[in-house]
């Protein structure tokens, strides 16, 4: 069974400041690490990591995939406060196409 | 584009009703899921389907029923409620599973 672990599960920051949020994973075909970022209501889409592409940069945000050692990482710099929010790591396995194993998340609340 | 439209918003079921939660997606993606989200808890899947006709279970299935009979529409139905489905469902979808998915803004359901 796949398996996501996020840590830490809370974090709490001054505006300014850089965060690294972190992913393992357990899946047994992989496939895709996805970083969603949910603020109140749902889910939107920030990043997806494959074997093909395993770093990515939008802005202050920056994400880097490890398939030897099974983890993603997910920076966010000089943080604001409009980054608070959860973040979910979510993998999705070849051999269920379209099934995809979320973690618990992390909470990231910034202060000004 | 609507993107991917849930109804309704907000419900209160008694034990042992039945409903159907919609989903619909107006931009031809192949891939449709269905998961819930308890407090401080990640996404847990559902069901998924990878194409109209075609279902499979996710994580927690039992209580659902699903069904896909067009590419647009991908209905979940709860058989007869029970409080311990109470939660926040998000419908969502992805073309070819490329990318991250697109998610509804929600449905809260409290069983009562």
């Amino acid at each position: 069974e796949d398996k996501v672990v996020q840590s830490p599960l809370s974090l709490v920051v001054h505006e300014g400041d850089t965060v690294t949020l972190n992913c393992s994973y357990e899946v047994t075909n992989f496939r895709s690490l996805l970083w969603y970022k949910q603020e109140k209501k749902a889910p939107t889409f920030l990043f997806m990591l494959t074997s093909s592409g395993i770093e990515k940069k939008s802005g202050r945000l920056s994400s880097i995939l490890d398939k030897k050692e099974l983890f993603s990482i997910l920076n966010i710099t000089a943080t604001q406060t409009g980054d608070s929010a959860v973040y979910l790591c979510a993998v999705e396995d070849n051999t269920n196409a379209g099934k995809s194993t979320f973690g618990d998340g992390t909470t990231l609340t910034v202060k000004p | 584009n609507a993107g991917v439209t849930q109804t309704p918003k907000f419900q209160v079921l008694k034990t042992g009703q039945s409903m159907t939660l919609q989903c619909a997606q107006d931009m031809n993606h192949e891939y449709m899921s269905w998961y819930r989200q308890d407090p401080g808890m990640g996404l847990r899947l559902i069901h998924y389907s990878v194409g109209a006709g075609i279902t499979d279970q996710g994580e927690v299935p039992n209580g659902y029923n699903v069904s896909r009979s067009t590419t647009e529409d991908f209905p979940l139905r709860l058989l007869s409620a029970a409080p311990s489905q109470t939660s926040v469902y998000f419908c969502a979808s992805s073309y070819l599973g490329q990318g991250g998915y697109t998610f509804g803004s929600g449905t809260r359901l409290t069983v009562v």
